[in-house]
């Protein structure tokens, strides 16, 4: 299995408060993604990362933030929780992107409940 | 705004038949396409990558094809075992690599 740990895997908070999801890969792949699944609606992308502090938004962004400072870390950040990002978050990796697209791997999630 | 759809939406089949799961999609102008499979509580495992410059992808018992003039792929599983049961994902992008749309799944069940 690809080397990625997401942290926390459950975490429950209340709306309004900050809330930091972390992804560590230990492959040194370049791209890094983050998405939500939930009933009905499928994975969709929230930012992926294409090199240290280089990120862009994906399909469903908007609420929150991304970071990544060192290649093996990527975070993303909810300013202010909301019962709608209650959801299971995943990350994934992937060696290649444009033009040279690779398999992405993914992690076993972050289960997110807001209250 | 491109949509995917995946027929069936579940499946179940007794050990050893050879089945088909569908993925299409609104848009055709497919360039990269990912088969998943994704276990309860897990996150996806990537199956099969079928590039830009390809149309097809096999790896052991699964064989995949992306018909890029209608936007369609199918994934041919020969031999079903108890262990393929899970739920099984496409995901196409429009070439850059970063932005795959992912479908709903067929979940699928063999039965010893």
């Amino acid at each position: 299995d690809a080397g990625i740990t997401q942290s926390p895997r459950h975490k429950v908070t209340e709306t309004g408060t900050p809330v930091t999801l972390r992804c560590h890969q230990t492959e040194n792949h370049r791209y890094m993604y983050w998405y939500r699944q939930d009933p009905g609606h499928g994975l969709r992308l929230i930012h992926y990362s294409y090199g240290v502090k280089d990120t862009d938004k994906g399909e469903v962004s908007d609420g929150y933030s991304v970071s990544r400072s060192k290649t093996e870390d990527f975070l993303l950040t909810l300013e202010s929780a909301t019962s709608s990002q209650t959801s299971v978050y995943f990350c994934a990796i992937s060696e290649g992107g444009q033009g040279a697209v690779q398999p992405q791997h993914f992690g076993d999630g972050t289960r997110l409940s807001i209250l | 705004k491109q949509e995917v759809t995946q027929i069936p939406a579940a499946l179940s089949v007794p050990e050893g038949e050879n089945l088909v799961l569908n993925c299409s999609f609104t848009d055709s102008a497919i360039y990269n396409l990912q088969w998943f499979r994704q276990d309860p509580g897990k996150g996806l495992t990537s199956l099969l990558l079928i590039q830009s410059s390809q149309r097809e992808q096999t790896s052991g018992r699964l064989n995949a094809s992306l018909d890029k003039s209608s936007g369609r792929s199918t994934l041919y599983i020969a031999a079903s075992q108890p262990g393929d049961s899970a739920t099984y994902l496409c995901a196409g992008d429009d070439n850059y690599g970063q932005n795959f749309v992912f479908g709903p799944g067929t979940r699928l069940s063999v039965l010893p």
